[in-house]
């Protein structure tokens, strides 16, 4: 099946600082979607970004999907952006189900 | 409006007994999943349900899993003669279409003693 690498596997920031979060995939995806885990383990939604570059606020994501990696890319940040962020990829065959990398862990420090 | 919901949010069992986990997908939403998130194995798909088609079970761990959903909305995951490494924390989503964003309920963590 697709495999799903994201790095760095930790990262700690001061609060106000910018980082970039990377996805890399083994095969061509028809979904790429990032996801934010609180601490309470709630997953929320970041982006749907298949390709192209969407952003939300402080949040943006890129997705070139030729050359099979996703980027996101968290500015100016906060302490409520700890936690883990999980870029999650459909392909390799499949129509729906989500293969999920093991996370980044944030830690913001005030 | 409402998200996905899951009941319980969290479960404590004996090994060996049954346990049924419920879903309840966004209104409208005709694709259902289920994940399973346990320190070991990260996010895993267990399963999957679009409208009235066969499910895709081709995630179940094993035999003592299933599912099955009614009407086309809520769903049950059904866990038999439970073992320690059931525990995990098991995720509900659903889509619009099985196509789109996946939108994911809290979770019920189980805890198999």
């Amino acid at each position: 099946g697709i495999q799903v690498e994201q790095s760095p596997p930790d990262l700690i920031l001061q609060e106000g600082a910018n980082s970039t979060l990377r996805c890399n995939f083994s095969d061509s995806v028809n979904n790429l979607q990032w996801f934010h885990q609180n601490p309470w383990g709630q997953l929320i939604n970041l982006f749907y970004i298949p390709s192209g570059t969407k952003q939300n606020g402080r949040l943006s994501a890129t997705t070139v999907a030729t050359e099979r990696y996703s980027l996101l890319y968290i500015s100016s940040s906060q302490t409520t952006d700890s936690g883990v962020y999980f870029c999650a990829v459909e392909g390799g065959g499949s129509n729906y189900k989500l293969t999920f990398g093991k996370g980044t862990l944030l830690t913001v420090n005030p | 409006g409402a998200g996905v919901s899951q009941s319980p949010s969290n479960k404590v069992t004996e090994k060996g007994k049954d346990v049924e986990l419920r879903c309840d997908p966004i209104s409208g939403h005709t694709a259902l999943y289920w994940y399973r998130q346990s320190l070991g194995q990260g996010l895993e798909f267990l399963i999957y349900f679009q409208g009235n088609s066969a499910p895709d079970k081709s995630g179940l761990p094993s035999d003592r899993f299933s599912a099955e959903r009614t009407g086309g909305s809520v769903s049950t995951l059904t866990i038999q003669r439970t073992q320690q490494e059931d525990s995990a924390v098991y995720l509900c989503a659903s889509s619009l279409r099985g196509q789109e964003t996946q939108y994911f309920g809290p979770g019920t963590r189980l805890l198999v003693l």
